[in-house]
């Protein structure tokens, strides 16, 4: 069983609708992280949270919405997507952020597809 | 030029058989190295780090060649289990441990 979970693990959303994108990690971890990504395409980095505060928003798209409550749980809050951003989105969390000989760990991630 | 490149293969290989590919990284300052897994729809998985004398688990050995800046991944005795797209990782540079993924190498073994 994974250290860190993510639901929904399918999510099919319309262009106006919102909803949100859950994942708690079972690690002790403190950094935790949003992930895009696209067929055929390297890992996006999209937010990284670290003892709860974002440390880094990549260029990310303002309807694309994070927040991190605690160190176990993360959200990213959609709404008004594009069919473009139909993709993977996987959550992982790592012992510190960034740190030298960690390892970051995934969750099984949210398949979204918007129509 | 891209962090990390990868030959997105296919690699169609029989049961048995060895394949090897490789990752070309772009920063000569990276320092850690690693190889993830990912099955098909699955979230990636460390395979294994990639150590700068070489490293091998069980069937599968890792190598860095920090000269032409390119680390390798080698599967003897290949399995159906072994199908998976294998990603690239390393790190940013000289302390900066951000990692950057490369786009995957697809493996295929067939019976």
């Amino acid at each position: 069983e994974t250290g860190v979970t993510q639901t929904p693990r399918h999510l099919v959303m319309g262009m106006t609708n919102k909803k949100s994108l859950k994942c708690e990690q079972h690690l002790g971890h403190n950094a935790m992280y949003w992930y895009k990504q696209s067929a055929k395409k390297p890992l996006e980095l999209m937010f990284v949270y670290s003892l709860e505060e974002r440390v880094e928003n990549n260029s990310v798209p303002s309807r694309f919405s994070p927040e991190c409550p605690n160190s176990s749980h993360l959200f990213l809050h959609l709404h008004t997507l594009q069919p473009e951003d139909s993709a993977l989105y996987l959550c992982a969390s790592s012992q510190e952020y960034w740190a030298g000989g960690n390892t970051i760990y995934f969750g099984e991630g949210s398949w979204l597809t918007v129509v | 030029r891209k962090e990390v490149e990868q030959d997105p293969g296919p690699f169609n290989v029989p049961e048995g058989a060895t394949v090897a590919f490789n990752c070309t990284y772009s920063n000569s300052a990276s320092q850690s190295f690693f190889w993830y897994r990912q099955d098909c729809r699955k979230e990636p998985k460390l395979l294994m780090s990639v150590y700068s004398s070489g490293n091998e688990d069980g069937r599968f050995t890792a190598q860095l060649n920090r000269a032409s800046q390119y680390i390798s991944l080698l599967i003897r005795d290949s399995k159906l289990s072994d199908s998976a797209t294998y990603l690239c990782v390393v790190n940013s540079g000289a302390n900066d441990y951000k990692l950057s993924f490369g786009a995957g190498t697809t493996v295929t073994v067939r019976a």
